[in-house]
């Protein structure tokens, strides 16, 4: 079964708005990871937040763990139509060593 | 240095063909992971592979599927007799030794596409 879900499924934003997307997994987890995907590309990591990490930020990336909740949220400021794609989060739990378990994704449009 | 390298990007079969796919490890990594991405989803585990050890395959089929990373040379994801079905995105990930294994991070390839008509 899928370990993460992220919520919504698609959200379409104004450039230069905030862009919020959530993440809910259901096992312990050791990290949480959060990637994006271009249309028809690989993906790219953005940010890893471990879980004895409440918040983390890199450029205009803010990523929140609330490992109580067992949730995450990614926050994109001051959005860009290049931030157009798919952002997955990812957990690796304590029990696997390596695996990563992805959710099915949140699409974000930025209309410029 | 070079990422993570797949080809082909894009792969077509037909049914009942078999589809090669490799996969390049970053330089120094000796951790290859495969994963498979169906539409609108998010990627799936496949297998895990160190140099010439298969670690973890339980998220890949038991029929048709195999998997191998040899001494020399790429990861190699080999599926017989495709079928509609296997159509997906195929991404392989790679990882240093010990610590960024069990860190977690890994780093990704472009993916290969493979259509079965």
């Amino acid at each position: 079964s899928q370990q993460g879900e992220e919520d919504p499924q698609a959200l379409s934003i104004q450039e230069g708005e905030n862009a919020t997307m959530n993440c809910s997994y259901k096992t312990s987890i050791n990290n949480l990871q959060w990637y994006r995907q271009n249309s028809g590309r690989g993906l790219v990591h953005l940010i890893l937040i471990r879980s004895n990490e409440r918040e983390k930020h890199s450029g205009r990336l803010r990523v929140t763990l609330d490992t109580s909740k067992k949730s995450s949220s990614l926050l994109i400021t001051a959005s860009r139509a290049a931030d157009t794609a798919s952002y997955f989060c990812a957990t690796k739990k304590y029990s696997d060593d390596y695996k990563l378990s992805f959710g099915a994704g949140t699409t974000v449009t930025v209309r410029a | 240095n070079a990422g993570v390298m797949q080809n082909p990007r894009h792969l077509v079969r037909r049914r009942g063909q078999e589809a090669r796919l490799r996969c390049s490890p970053m330089k120094g990594h000796s951790h290859v992971y495969w994963y498979r991405q169906l539409p609108e989803e998010g990627l799936k585990f496949m297998v895990y592979l160190q140099k010439e050890n298969i670690i973890d395959e339980s998220g890949m089929p038991k029929e048709r599927f195999s998997a191998e990373f040899p001494k020399e040379g790429p990861s190699i994801l080999r599926i017989q007799q495709v079928v509609r079905g296997d159509s997906a995105a195929y991404f392989c990930a790679s990882s240093p030794a010990v610590q960024g294994a069990t860190r977690g991070e890994q780093f990704f390839g472009p993916g290969t596409r493979l259509t079965v008509l």
